[in-house]
């Protein structure tokens, strides 16, 4: 069964503070690790895909990477705005499956 | 492009009666799902519908159900809610059937009085 943790549960951190969000995950084979953005009372915003060992995807002060076992959201210098549920999700290769499974996020606020 | 619309927003409904949550996808996408939220749960998978069939089903009981129409719109329903069902139900769309990134929608928060 895949499993997928996300570590910390919630973080706080101070506006220009970076840091790493960590998504560990068990699968019989990676086909895709996915990683949303969730404001309160909205869906998940998708901002990247990562598909093997060694990629790295960036987008402003996010940048994704991702090992044989683990994706890291690393905030270069984060501003308020960045403050959000930070989800993970992988898709396995294997079973014929389309089903991602989700990890239960990290709560990030960020102070002025 | 429009992104996933669900109507409506917000719903409050008493315990065993019946609820219909509506989905339009992206234009182009055939793929459907549906997932609860909820704080304790994180996100759950409810179904999947693709070409106007449903492809996997989550571990949900029969009372939740789903159907998708020809042009993609897709509507769920539960049955005899239960307080238990109150959560946020989002649909989310992607392109292919198979691996592409879902794209959600806002969702449906639903209360059970």
């Amino acid at each position: 069964e895949d499993q997928v943790t996300q570590s910390p549960e919630a973080l706080r951190l101070q506006e220009g503070e970076s840091s790493s969000l960590n998504c560990s995950y068990t699968v019989s084979g990676l086909r895709g690790l996915f990683w949303y953005r969730q404001d309160p009372g909205k869906g998940p915003e998708f901002l990247f895909t990562l598909y093997s060992a060694g990629e790295e995807k960036e987008k402003e002060r996010l940048k994704a990477t991702l090992t044989k076992k683990e994706s890291f959201l690393h905030i270069t210098a984060p501003k308020p705005e960045d403050s959000a549920t930070y989800l993970c999700a992988v898709q396995d290769s294997s079973g014929g499956s389309y089903i991602p499974t989700f990890g239960r996020g990290t709560s990030l606020i960020v102070h002025p | 492009k429009a992104g996933v619309t669900q109507t409506p927003r917000y719903l409050i409904k008493t315990r065993g009666q019946q609820v219909t949550l509506s989905c339009s996808p992206i234009s182009g996408h055939r793929s459907v799902s549906w997932y609860q939220q909820t704080p304790g749960q994180g996100l759950q998978f409810l179904f999947e519908y693709f070409s106007e069939t449903q492809r996997n089903k989550g571990n949900f009981p029969g009372r939740f159900s789903g159907r998708q129409f020809s042009n993609s719109r897709s509507e769920m329903n539960v049955s005899t809610l239960e307080l238990g069902d109150s959560a946020l139900y989002l649909c989310a769309s992607r392109q292919t059937g198979g691996f592409s990134p879902l794209h959600f929608g806002n969702g449906t928060r639903l209360t059970v009085t």
